[in-house]
């Protein structure tokens, strides 16, 4: 089955930008796959930021966003603020309705 | 607004059983996906499955390929949960196990099952 990748960890500084990719080893990333992510802080269950590449939910911070980046999927965090600093996981949906869920971002703001 | 709660034995013996119950207020378990996702210690998440109950069917299913031969997920809509069964457990398997909707929109706070005798 596909496995989908990301960066282990990233680092950004307070107020920068950082993007986050994912992919996938049964080709490109695309719409199709209906990206999501998802953040998850020490001692909590994964909240949903992302869905369908680039929908935000209502609680989702203006300064994420998501979209698909030289065939992958990507969140970008612009003005990164210290509580952003957590896991990412994205999300990808494939054929036969099974999920697969990235090998997750570690975020350091500092 | 949805709620889901997991709850079961929080040890189990290797090679026994694992059993876990997500019960769900707020929404009908009817008409709907319902996830199973479970994640190891410092790993990442990891799909198990879901199911799909409603009037016409018995309750669809669908698993991940790396557990299928052990999993299965099935619906009560008189109690309004889903439920989780895993076999042949071993040290492998000790994890937080989440249930969540079908877009992965809501989840539960988890349940950490250990796996040790």
């Amino acid at each position: 089955q596909a496995v989908v990748t990301q960066e282990p960890s990233l680092t950004v500084s307070p107020g920068g930008t950082v993007t986050l990719t994912c992919d996938s080893t049964t080709g490109a990333v695309s719409s199709g796959h209906y990206p999501s992510w998802f953040q998850q802080k020490p001692g909590q269950a994964p909240k949903r930021l992302i869905y369908d590449t680039s929908n935000k939910e209502s609680w989702t911070p203006a300064r994420f966003s998501g979209s698909l980046l030289g065939g992958k999927a990507a969140l970008t965090l612009s003005g990164a603020q210290p509580e952003d600093e957590a896991d990412y996981s994205c999300l990808l949906s494939y054929s036969g309705g099974r999920y697969v869920f990235g090998t997750g971002t570690k975020i350091t703001v500092l | 607004q949805v709620q889901l709660q997991e709850s079961g034995p929080r040890l189990v013996e290797p090679s026994e059983t694992l059993s876990l119950t997500c019960t769900l207020s707020g929404r009908s378990i009817s008409n709907s996906y319902w996830n199973w996702i479970r994640q190891s210690p410092g790993k990442g998440l990891e799909w198990i499955g879901y199911v799909y109950y409603s009037g016409f069917t018995n309750g669809i299913t669908n698993y991940n390929p790396s557990l299928k031969s052990r999993v299965t997920i099935s619906a009560d809509t008189s109690k309004n949960l889903f439920s989780l069964t895993l076999t042949s457990v071993t040290a492998a398997d000790s994890a937080v196990y989440y249930c969540a909707t079908r877009d992965f929109d809501y989840w539960g706070q988890g349940i950490l099952v250990t796996v040790s005798s």
